[in-house]
């Protein structure tokens, strides 16, 4: 149980062009999802925090307008990379809370590794 | 969230115990230790927690000092598959958003 899936596992766009990425709990009720970024040989950076019906939370330095986060159900968030530029090309990972189980823990997503060409 | 330490890699033979230390001696008494791992290309995988005394389950066991300000992670039996970046997080007990920030963790190496 707890598996979190994330949909494309990979992606190539076009400089100027935007890209979805979903983040799917598939057999419990994820009430937060986190998203997190990770640049080669690089740690995880934490993006956005997600809950369910209202707006994600930004951590500081990550532009919101950029990276727009949706919520709108209990097994699914999706980050949408607006405008991608080569910079943006990243390993992006989401993670996701039960929130009728281990409180402790947080169950994470295969990631998706986007590449603007 | 109190800042934790660990060295940037280590190696270790197959069949072996590998004990990967964190310290984290800022710590302050409603902070967890947490450990997780992440294998090359995927998402971190939870391995367990602590407060105070020592855990064990199927995968590792947490030995964490009585004054709180560092910890072993331990992988009695270390395979092949263990090789992965660790990284040792300590935060505030989940009741808000169970934010997790990672550091530059240990990549550990098991070899034949």
């Amino acid at each position: 149980g707890a598996v979190v899936s994330q949909h494309p596992s990979w992606v190539i766009c076009k400089s100027g062009t935007s890209v979805k990425i979903e983040c799917r709990s598939l057999d419990f009720q994820a009430t937060t999802m986190f998203w997190y970024r990770q640049f080669p040989k690089q740690s995880l950076m934490l993006m956005a925090t997600s809950n369910e019906g209202s707006k994600a939370t930004y951590e500081q330095g990550v532009e919101k307008d950029k990276f727009l986060i949706n919520h709108a159900s209990l097994t699914l968030s999706t980050l949408t990379v607006t405008s991608a530029h080569p910079e943006d090309s990243s390993f992006y990972i989401c993670s996701a809370r039960d929130r009728g189980r281990n409180l402790y823990e947080q169950y994470f997503g295969p990631g998706t590794r986007l590449t603007v060409t | 969230d109190a800042k934790t330490t660990q060295p940037p890699s280590m190696d270790c033979a197959e069949g072996r115990a590998a004990n990967l230390p964190c310290n984290h001696s800022t710590i302050s008494g409603n902070e967890y230790v947490y450990w997780y791992r992440q294998i090359h290309s995927q998402g971190p995988q939870y391995i367990i927690h602590g407060l105070k005394n020592n855990e064990t389950n199927e995968m590792a066991s947490l030995i964490i000092t009585e004054d709180r300000k560092s910890s072993t992670l331990i992988l009695p039996h270390a395979t092949l598959r263990d090789t992965a970046v660790y990284y040792c997080i300590v935060r505030v007990d989940p009741g808000g958003y169970n934010k997790l920030i990672f550091g530059a963790g240990t990549r550990l190496a098991v070899h034949p």
